[in-house]
């Protein structure tokens, strides 16, 4: 069972809408945990990256959150953009390990 | 800096034939990692590396090799392709091993195809 859960798996939304993507991690002892944007056909990027005592972190129109004591992160995409169709992947480092889990990916259509 | 390249970018191989998925970092990363992908499943790691001559194996490794004897390269070698090893791989690095700022650089991905 993937220790890094996504949701939605997809969604559709038009221009100028705002979304939520949501993140759900059972891994320990958690070290950081960061939301990378995938276009297609690329590598993915990172957007933001947050650590135990960060609840909030902006970058442009993303906004995510964690809440450590419920292990759950989201990101907010505000005033969507047709560029910001893409995947969103949700990764979670391990404060005593070299690897990363990875969440399958929230797939993001924006549609004119 | 070119960051990560990943040659070559599409590839169809046979059963049983090998190859050597290509990468390279020109930011004197420590760490470097072979991750594949595939649909609806999240990246997995295959081999990692935390510096020149010292790699180890990830999470799916079977049927995989790698080497690091310069800090910029990290091949990965298919030893005999299998269809299972459809995919898309990804190389990426990071300056240090360490977990504080573990921001992973992605190359652009090989998409490789075994019939």
């Amino acid at each position: 069972k993937n220790q890094v859960e996504q949701s939605p798996q997809s969604l559709i939304i038009l221009e100028g809408k705002n979304c939520t993507l949501q993140c759900n991690y059972t891994v320990s002892p958690f070290s950081n945990l960061r939301w990378y944007k995938q276009d297609t056909g690329r590598g993915p990027v990172s957007l933001t990256i947050m650590t135990f005592s960060e609840n909030t972190k902006s970058n442009g129109r993303y906004t995510a959150t964690l809440d450590a004591d419920t292990k759950q992160s989201s990101l907010h995409i505000t005033a969507s953009q047709l560029s910001d169709s893409a995947s969103y992947i949700c990764v979670v480092s391990l404060s005593n390990d070299y690897k990363l889990s990875f969440g399958a990916g929230t797939t993001v259509t924006v549609r004119a | 800096n070119a960051g990560v390249t990943q040659t070559p970018k599409f590839q169809v191989l046979k059963t049983g034939q090998s190859m050597t998925l290509q990468c390279a970092q020109d930011m004197n990363h420590e760490y470097m990692s072979w991750y594949r992908q595939d649909p609806g499943m999240g990246l997995r790691l295959i081999h990692y590396s935390v510096g020149a001559g010292i790699t180890d194996q990830g999470e799916v490794p079977n049927g995989y090799n790698v080497s690091r004897s310069t800090t910029e390269d990290f091949p990965l070698r298919l030893l005999s392709a299998a269809p299972s090893q459809t995919s898309v791989y990804f190389c990426a690095s990071s300056p240090t091993a360490g977990q504080i700022t573990n921001e992973q650089y992605f190359g652009p991905g090989t998409r490789l195809t075994v019939t």
